[in-house]
């Protein structure tokens, strides 16, 4: 079975420096990997999936995150934070099971932004 | 704005009592997916629904079921409610069966 590891349940950055968000997999597949973000009593909004093309992946709102295969990450960066990215985000792998596929999301990552 | 609607937004309720949660999926859409999101339990997989048939179920208590109808939109009952079913409920919504979900906005349900 595949699962995702997301390694820090909160990180805390100031505006205008770079965002990390770790997450790593296991998967006995190529696996498709994705990361969404939900701001606070609002729905899942996809940033960015990978998908076995480019290994390097960019999403919206100058997101990106970089698919390594023989460290099994898959970790979201930003280059510069804003007020408006702190949520919390989630990593998602998505497992073929019994003829479908089923996404399997880590545990969340709550991003705070600090002015 | 994903194009996945949900009503209603909120739903108050007493326990014992059923609901009916409902969703539109977006325009093309065939898959269908149910999910709650409770704090000490996080993003749990309910139910998958396409193109009208049941695909997978994940952890769905017998006292919830739902369906997919011919026009695509699905609804999720939930029965003999009980506090601990206070949480968001998700749908969320794909082309087919390997696509990436797009999310709703999620309805909340509080059962007093």
């Amino acid at each position: 079975a595949q699962s995702v590891t997301q390694l820090d349940s909160h990180v805390s950055v100031s505006e205008g420096t770079p965002v990390l968000l770790r997450c790593n997999y296991s998967s006995s597949y190529s696996p498709s990997l994705f990361w969404y973000v939900q701001h606070p009593n609002k729905g899942l909004q996809l940033l960015l999936k990978y998908t076995s093309a480019a290994t390097l992946v960019k999403g919206i709102n100058g997101f990106e995150a970089e698919f390594k295969k023989s460290e099994t990450s898959f970790h979201l960066t930003k280059p510069s934070a804003h007020m408006s990215d702190a949520a919390e985000y989630f990593c998602v792998v998505s497992e073929p099971t019994s003829g479908t596929y089923k996404y399997i999301f880590g545990t969340g990552t709550r991003l705070k932004v600090l002015a | 704005d994903s194009g996945v609607t949900q009503t209603p937004k909120h739903l108050i309720t007493a326990t014992g009592q059923r609901v009916t949660l409902r969703c539109s999926p977006r325009s093309g859409d065939l898959s269908v997916y149910w999910y709650q999101q409770s704090l000490d339990q996080g993003l749990q997989f309910l139910i998958q629904y396409y193109n009208g048939e049941e695909r997978a179920k994940g952890n769905i208590l017998e006292r919830f079921s739902a369906q997919q109808f011919p026009d695509l939109h699905s609804e999720l009952n939930l029965s003999s409610l009980e506090l601990g079913d206070s949480a968001l409920y998700f749908c969320a919504s794909s082309v087919a069966l390997y696509n990436e979900q797009f999310f709703g906005p999620g309805t909340r349900l509080t059962v007093l």
